[in-house]
């Protein structure tokens, strides 16, 4: 089991190009994470997504940022155009909901990202 | 609001000293702690939980919701212990899970 694969491990773009991010959970996980990791701070949750619905996004900045998980599996997050201050690493993170009870989230290796 | 605070971004011990990193957390709801773990080179996974009562590598940790902490704890540090330690809630109330980090806290343990 590979676990959690993300792609690109690093990407470098100058501001104002897109990038896109691609994420594939592990299998049978029905939920989705994608955190935004700052230098010296801890993960932040982006957007949840339970099958392909995206339940919680409060926290994605929607001018810029997308993200989809058209067929509940793998997610692609998308930033466009993208600023300075989205340098950052992007961790994705996959997990299986039982019911009401959320099991261990895993995660997977992010991708850093470096905007000139 | 919710929040997780790690007050130490660096930890530095010589091996075999005991170890305690701290963690506060600010929940109105029931909280499930966690410690989070990412050695260098290695993506970020779970060290314990709360709920589990477990002892893992040797660390253990008790939540104390009187005084809002779940420190996580060593008595013996190894030098493989050396990683980035992660606090994180889980949020319960209808929010599925979602987890709120800490800042983390770097061990460093010293030969």
């Amino acid at each position: 089991e590979a676990g959690v694969v993300q792609s690109p491990r690093y990407k470098i773009i100058e501001k104002k190009q897109p990038v896109a991010f691609w994420c594939n959970p592990i299998s049978g996980h029905n939920t989705l994470y994608w955190y935004l990791q700052n230098l010296g701070q801890g993960p932040e949750l982006l957007i949840r997504y339970e099958n392909e619905e995206a339940v919680d996004d409060s926290q994605l900045p929607k001018d810029r940022f997308s993200a989809e998980r058209l067929k509940g599996v793998d997610s692609t997050l998308k930033i466009q155009p993208a600023e300075l201050g989205d340098s950052a690493v992007y961790l994705c993170a996959s997990s299986l909901r039982q019911g009401d009870h959320h099991n261990e989230q895993f995660f997977g290796p992010g991708t850093r990202l470096t905007v000139l | 609001a919710q929040r997780v605070t790690q007050p130490e971004k660096l930890l530095s011990v010589f091996k075999g000293a005991p170890v305690e990193l701290k963690c506060n957390y600010s929940y109105s709801g029931s909280p499930e702690l966690f410690w989070y773990v990412q050695y260098s080179r290695q993506r970020l996974q779970l060290l314990l939980r709360h709920i589990s009562r477990e002892s893992i590598k040797g660390f253990t940790a008790d939540l104390n919701k009187g005084e809002t902490s779940f420190h996580l704890k060593k008595p013996f540090a190894q030098e493989e212990d050396s990683a980035m330690y992660y606090c994180a809630l889980a949020q319960t109330d209808n929010q599925g899970g979602k987890l709120i980090f800490g800042q983390g806290t770097e061990l460093s343990v010293k030969p």
